[in-house]
């Protein structure tokens, strides 16, 4: 069975300019997560969807974030601009009720992104 | 809200040889409690989980770790590592509807030859 898939694995972009992040999950996972990781720290949550409805979102800065997944399936996050401090690695998730509850998040390799 | 502090941001150990990374989580409730480990350049990979029952509970590549609830610890233990087990490792912390997941800030465990 194919994991968590993320696309693409690094992206290199000035300041300022946009940028998107991709990611398909395990096939039926209802819960999809997007991560944030700093360097030298562990992962923070940026938003949680369960099937296409974004059910905690508190940690998205929605000033310049945003994210998506219209059929339930795929999800992507935007960085739009992006400033020097969103150089990080962006990790997604996702979870099924039915295969380990929720409590067993199945992680994508991420994307690593540098914004110069 | 939980919290989880890992006590140690690089663990260097030689080969064969025992290694514990300690873990304590601070929570008003219940908690349920995982280990993840980080290959370079990798998403983060289950080793195991505290949910009920046993307080010591075995994972993946002969990782186990004990919950100890007086003391607030989930420290994990291999009786003899390998190369190969040179990672990052996370501590993660989560209420009982799952919703919210709270890692630590990793501990580097570097595996000498």
């Amino acid at each position: 069975e194919a994991g968590v898939v993320q696309s693409p694995r690094y992206k290199i972009i000035e300041k300022k300019q946009p940028v998107a992040f991709w990611c398909n999950p395990i096939s039926g996972h209802n819960t999809l997560y997007w991560y944030l990781q700093n360097l030298g720290q562990g992962p923070e949550l940026l938003i949680r969807y369960e099937n296409e409805e974004a059910v905690d979102d508190s940690q998205l800065p929605k000033d310049r974030f945003s994210a998506e997944r219209l059929k339930g399936v795929d999800s992507t996050l935007k960085i739009q601009p992006a400033e020097l401090g969103d150089s990080a690695v962006y990790l997604c998730a996702s979870s099924s009720l039915r295969e380990g509850g929720r409590h067993t998040q199945y992680f994508g390799p991420g994307t690593r992104l540098t914004v110069l | 809200a939980q919290s989880v502090t890992q006590l140690d941001s690089q663990v260097p150990v030689f080969e064969e040889a025992p290694v514990e990374l300690r873990c304590n989580y601070s929570s008003s409730v219940s908690v349920y409690l995982f280990w993840y480990v980080q290959y370079p350049n990798q998403g983060l990979q289950l080793l195991l989980k505290y949910l009920s029952g046993s307080t010591l509970v075995k994972g993946i590549n002969g990782f186990e770790a004990e919950f100890n609830k007086s003391q607030t610890s989930f420290h994990l233990r291999k009786p003899s590592v390998h190369i190969s087990d040179t990672a990052e490792y996370f501590c993660a912390v989560s209420g009982y509807t799952g919703n919210q997941f709270y890692f630590g800030t990793g501990t580097s465990l570097t595996v000498i030859p």
